[in-house]
This record gives structure tokens, sequence and C-alpha cells, in this order.
């Protein structure tokens, strides 16, 4: 069965400070791997998504995440924060046939201090 | 373009009332449908995913039941609300044919408060 693990319920860090989301997983076979971002009140957006290829994956708003196989990890990375970044950040897998949907991780709530 | 809608976006019923969510979608055909249940703001609970009209498939016991009587319809249920069924309720698509790049698309949800 898959599943993923957010370690962090809460990040902190200064603004124009480089940020870090930490995720990992476990599924079998190759890995379908995603980041959402969700704000109060809100649905999820989808940030990024790793499915093959280059390891490191950009997406939207300046983030990028990087896949480590060996570490079974696919954490959320920005060189430089922003306050407008702050908000519920989802990490979830998908395995690469049959299933339809998503395993969420339990959220890590990012603040971008000002 | 395809769009996502839900309704109502707020919601505050007794205990004991009946509970009807909607969920549509526009711009594609024949997707996949879920909802999903956000408790405390937090963890996403996958309740049910839809493959085609009439087809559901229940990923918890519970409560609740979810119906779809067109294709792009999706309408989350209750016969009698439970407190321990309020939360933040979140409808989601993905292609059903094609290439299937995997991610989902969610609405922006209903939140129900039951008293």
């Amino acid at each position: 069965a898959q599943s993923v693990a957010q370690p962090e319920d809460q990040v902190n860090v200064a603004e124009g400070n480089p940020l870090t989301v930490k995720c990992t997983y476990s599924v079998s076979g190759n890995p379908y791997l995603f980041w959402y971002v969700q704000y109060p009140n809100r649905g999820l957006q989808f940030l990024l998504k790793y499915i093959t290829g280059d390891n490191l994956v950009k997406g939207s708003y300046g983030f990028e995440a990087e896949f480590n196989k060996s570490q079974t990890s696919f954490h959320l990375k920005k060189p430089s924060a922003l306050v407008s970044d702050s908000a519920l950040y989802f990490c979830a897998v998908r395995a690469p046939t049959g299933a339809n949907n998503l395993f969420f991780g339990t959220g890590t709530r990012l603040t971008v201090i000002p | 373009s395809q769009t996502i809608h839900q309704w109502p976006a707020t919601l505050v019923q007794p205990v004991g009332s009946p509970l009807s969510l909607e969920c549509t979608v526009e711009g594609t055909s024949n997707p996949n449908l879920y909802w999903y249940r956000q408790a405390a703001g937090r963890g996403l609970q996958l309740l049910f995913y839809s493959v085609g009209i009439g087809q559901i498939s229940s990923e918890v016991p519970q409560n609740l039941s979810a119906s779809r009587p067109q294709d792009r319809q999706f309408i989350l249920s209750s016969k009698k609300l439970l407190l321990s069924d309020s939360g933040f309720y979140l409808c989601a698509w993905t292609p059903n044919r094609g290439r299937v790049t995997g991610e989902l698309f969610f609405g922006e949800g209903s939140r129900l408060t039951v008293l």
C-alpha cells in the first residue's frame, strides 16, 4: 500500500530565505508524486509533479522539488520565500498503475515571517 | 478550459438532518470524480470515487453516500447527519481517457458544520 509522510507539522522561515518542506513516501514500483498548496478555506491547488525523467521538477510560483529514489523523498523547495507563500502544503503519491486516486500526507503549515 | 464547481460553500445543519453536497465539472467528459473530507484543516481522507455514471467506490465505511446521476455531476449525501460529519469536503476530478497525468483538480470546497 502507498503512503506519504510529512514529518513537520509547521515550518517557519524568514522572508527571502530558502525554504524546504519535507516529504517521504512508500509505494510499490515507481511512484507518481505531487505537491499541492491550500490557502485558508480554499481547495487544493496543484504545484508540481514527478512522473519520470529529471529528478528536479519545477512548478508553479517558483517552487521546485527533488525526487530522491534512494531516500524515498520528494522535498519541496524554493530559493527565496515570500510572505504570500504562507499556506498549508500537501505531498501526495499515486501508484503508477491501477489506482485512480491520490494518497495525501497530513500537511505542513508554512509560515513566512516578514 | 475545464472548471469544477461545488455548492454550497458553507452549510450549518442540525444533527439528524439530511445532507446534499453537489459537484459539477465543465469542459470535459467522462472524468474520474472524487470526494475527499478534510478534518481540522489537515489531512485529506478519500471518501468516494467514481469512474463513470452510476459507478461509485467507497473507501471507508461511514454515514455518507455518493451518487453520480450524470457524467459530470457527483453528489455527496446523508440521510441523518452526525456531529462527526463536520468538516471541509472537497470534490476533485481527473481525466479518465487519453494521457492520464495523475494530478487531481479540486473544487473550492464545502464547509459543513453539524450542531
